[in-house]
């Protein structure tokens, strides 16, 4: 069954370093999205992307997070300056194109910002 | 500011233990009901996803009812399995083809064998 694939699965990296956090959506789907856990609280949207363009984000994304899908197949989250309150879990998903078809997520990258 | 609430927050049940937990959501500009499962180390798995009012859903021991004008859906698993033990999140459906979705924060599920 296809899958969604995120890498890498853990990013270390230090305050005010940009990070660049990839995921390979399913080949057929249409609509990404970005969301992230930070520990012990609720899983929080992102970004959702779709004819790529930014189809809605929410507060968190600001000038800070950008997303591409440069080629094709590949769609990234970059944060430009991190901050020690981007330690998180990023979750990447994708959605095939009929208005109820479920998110299909990936496993998830860590990031831990020092 | 949208809000879906889930209740209780973490459960603890022995293994054979059937055991409900709820999710409320707006009863308003309702579109559809997303049920997920979360198991430790993976990513959500989708579970269901409900669109009408008294839809009721089963997948083997866990099955799922909805109720909109209310705003509620209960998930049930009949004879809980250790295998069971997971968080399992509901998610509100903003509508369109490009809608997000709103998470609440998940019933995390114990089962002891």
């Amino acid at each position: 069954e296809p899958e969604v694939t995120q890498t890498p699965s853990h990013q270390v990296t230090q305050m005010g370093q940009e990070v660049i956090l990839r995921c390979v959506p399913i080949s057929n789907h249409l609509y990404f999205y970005w969301y992230r856990q930070i520990l012990g609280q609720k899983v929080e949207f992102l970004v959702s992307f779709y004819n790529n363009e930014i189809s809605e984000k929410s507060e968190i994304f600001d000038d800070q997070f950008s997303v591409e899908r440069p080629d094709g197949s590949n769609f990234t989250l970059k944060i430009r300056s991190t901050k020690l309150e981007d330690s998180a879990m990023y979750f990447c998903a994708s959605r095939a194109g009929t208005p109820n078809s479920p998110l299909h997520f990936g496993n998830g990258t860590r990031l831990t910002v020092t | 500011i949208l809000n879906v609430e889930q209740s209780p927050q973490s459960l603890h049940v022995q293994e054979g233990d059937s055991t409900n937990f709820t999710c409320s959501f707006p009863s308003s500009n309702f579109y559809a009901l997303h049920w997920y499962r979360w198991e430790t180390a993976k990513s959500p798995e989708a579970l269901f996803v409900m669109t009408l009012n008294g839809d009721e859903k089963k997948k083997g021991r866990i099955s799922a009812t909805l109720n909109t004008k209310e705003g509620y859906s209960y998930l049930y698993i009949k004879g809980s399995q250790p295998e069971d033990s997971a968080t399992y999140l509901c998610a509100f459906f903003l509508g369109g083809s490009q809608g997000n979705l709103i998470f609440g924060k998940g019933t995390k599920l114990s089962v002891k064998p």
